[in-house]
């Protein structure tokens, strides 16, 4: 089965600076790679996903870039905000299937 | 619309208990996930339904879950008997052709 790696566990950066989350993914069948945030006691959220055709991206200040070939993808969030702090899930579907395999978040604090 | 909704919101029940969550999908989505989120486990697919059938439910942990999907609009899964590690944010989401997932609000069951 799909296995998703994620790094860092928890990152803590600046108000104003950028944050990257990076993922690995073990399945080089996997085709769709969805991001989701989850704030405290809420459900996560999509907030951007990319498919396999295309590398990279790009909605306002959330970014998600793709490499295929090394099986791992990132979320660049430029100009941080206290309200982009959150648990942030990257994902990546298995054998082309609906099925996501989540990885296991990242803590992202954006300090005022 | 409203959304995929869940219930109920919080549970407690004692160990050997029966326990149902309940699930409605967004209508119109014809995929519907049921996980389980733990510190311990993070975010973890249980099963998957297509059109009101069950794909994969490859994550169930034992015997003792179980669920079902009567129809488009309602879900149900099922733990009997109950036990404490069974304690844990059960969230239901749908989509549409197995794409972007839509999170309900989460069942929070503890199980003394």
């Amino acid at each position: 089965g799909e296995n998703v790696e994620q790094h860092p566990s928890t990152l803590s950066v600046q108000e104003g600076d950028s944050a990257v989350i990076k993922c690995t993914y073990s399945d080089s069948a996997s085709n769709y790679f969805p991001w989701y945030k989850q704030e405290l006691g809420k459900r996560p959220q999509l907030i951007i996903d990319i498919r396999s055709n295309v590398g990279e991206k790009k909605d306002q200040r959330i970014a998600v870039t793709l490499n295929k070939t090394a099986k791992h993808f990132s979320l660049h969030i430029t100009e941080t905000q206290p309200e982009d702090s959150a648990v942030y899930f990257c994902a990546a579907n298995s054998g082309g299937y609906q099925k996501v395999t989540f990885g296991t978040g990242t803590k992202l604090q954006v300090i005022p | 619309d409203a959304g995929v909704i869940q219930s109920p919101r919080h549970e407690v029940t004692e160990m050997g208990q029966e326990v149902t969550l309940r699930c409605k999908p967004i209508s119109g989505h014809d995929y519907l996930f049921w996980y389980r989120q733990t510190m311990m486990r993070g975010l973890e697919l249980l099963i998957y339904f297509n059109n009101n059938v069950p794909i994969d439910d490859s994550g169930m942990p034992e015997d003792r879950f179980s669920a079902k999907m009567p129809n488009a609009s309602f879900s149900t899964l099922k733990i009997q008997p109950s036990e404490p590690r069974d304690s844990a944010v059960y969230f239901c989401a749908s989509s549409f052709q197995g794409w972007e997932q839509y999170f309900g609000p989460g069942t929070r069951l503890t199980v003394t």
